[in-house]
């Protein structure tokens, strides 16, 4: 079973409006951190936000929030007032286990593009 | 955030050439380090996990003959593709974890890529 889950291989949204990218996931961990990366063309993966699986409050940067509801194990990215500049690949990433204890180590989903419209 | 670079971003080579990769973390000590691989349009595959001053650990199916890894110091991480053939041709991209253990947030951070074409 795929541990991290994106149905959306594509996406379009006009410019200025939001847009969710959707993510699930799947983990018997009760300790997790759920992160976003955008890659843009050029290739790099760009951090854009992070959500512990104890954080009661959703993440939030900048333009960037996380809708975490962990029952239904989703953590969807909202991306508000989209801009042409974040067309992008969206990749959702899961890391499981605390630091000291557990793996580091991420697993992705297959990531989302996403086209914003002038 | 931290930075981390990548170089070469881009390389050419003859099929049984190796070629290497560094990765290093710029304003940060990176205990751990990962290297991944990409094929187009797909997403990152991890093929291993990178500890300062020990032997890296491999995923399954990864020749550890074929790329070999060594991270000497806390920022710098290296990736050899040895005999390189057309089949190794792909994008390569290293992460760098920065632990933050007041916020546990563990972010990894990714070098720019290096495109490797073996011809």
């Amino acid at each position: 079973a795929q541990k991290i889950t994106q149905t959306q291989p594509g996406m379009f949204v006009q410019e200025k409006e939001a847009v969710t990218l959707d993510c699930t996931y799947d983990t018997s961990d009760p300790s997790y951190g759920l992160f976003w990366y955008k890659q843009p063309s050029s290739g790099e993966m760009i951090f854009l936000i992070y959500q512990g699986s104890y954080d009661q409050q959703n993440a939030t940067e900048g333009r960037y929030s996380l809708n975490f509801q962990k029952a239904r194990k989703s953590a969807n990215l909202v991306i508000s007032a989209s801009q042409l500049g974040d067309s992008a690949m969206y990749f959702c990433a899961m890391r499981e286990g605390y630091s000291g204890a557990g793996s580091y180590q991420l697993t992705f989903g297959k990531g989302t593009k996403l086209s914003v419209i002038p | 955030g931290a930075v981390v670079s990548q170089h070469p971003s881009r390389v050419i080579c003859k099929s049984g050439t190796s070629v290497k990769i560094e990765c290093r973390s710029l304003d940060f000590q990176a205990t751990t380090m990962f290297w991944y691989r990409q094929f187009p349009k797909k997403s990152l595959m991890l093929m291993a996990t990178s500890n300062e001053g020990s032997k890296a650990t491999y995923e399954q199916g990864v020749e550890k003959d074929k790329f070999l890894i060594n991270h000497a110091s806390l920022t710098l991480s290296t990736l050899t593709v040895t005999s390189a053939h057309p089949e190794d041709s792909s994008f390569y991209i290293c992460s760098a974890r920065d632990g933050d253990y007041i916020h546990r947030q563990e972010t990894q951070y990714f070098g720019p890529g290096t495109r490797l074409l073996v011809l």
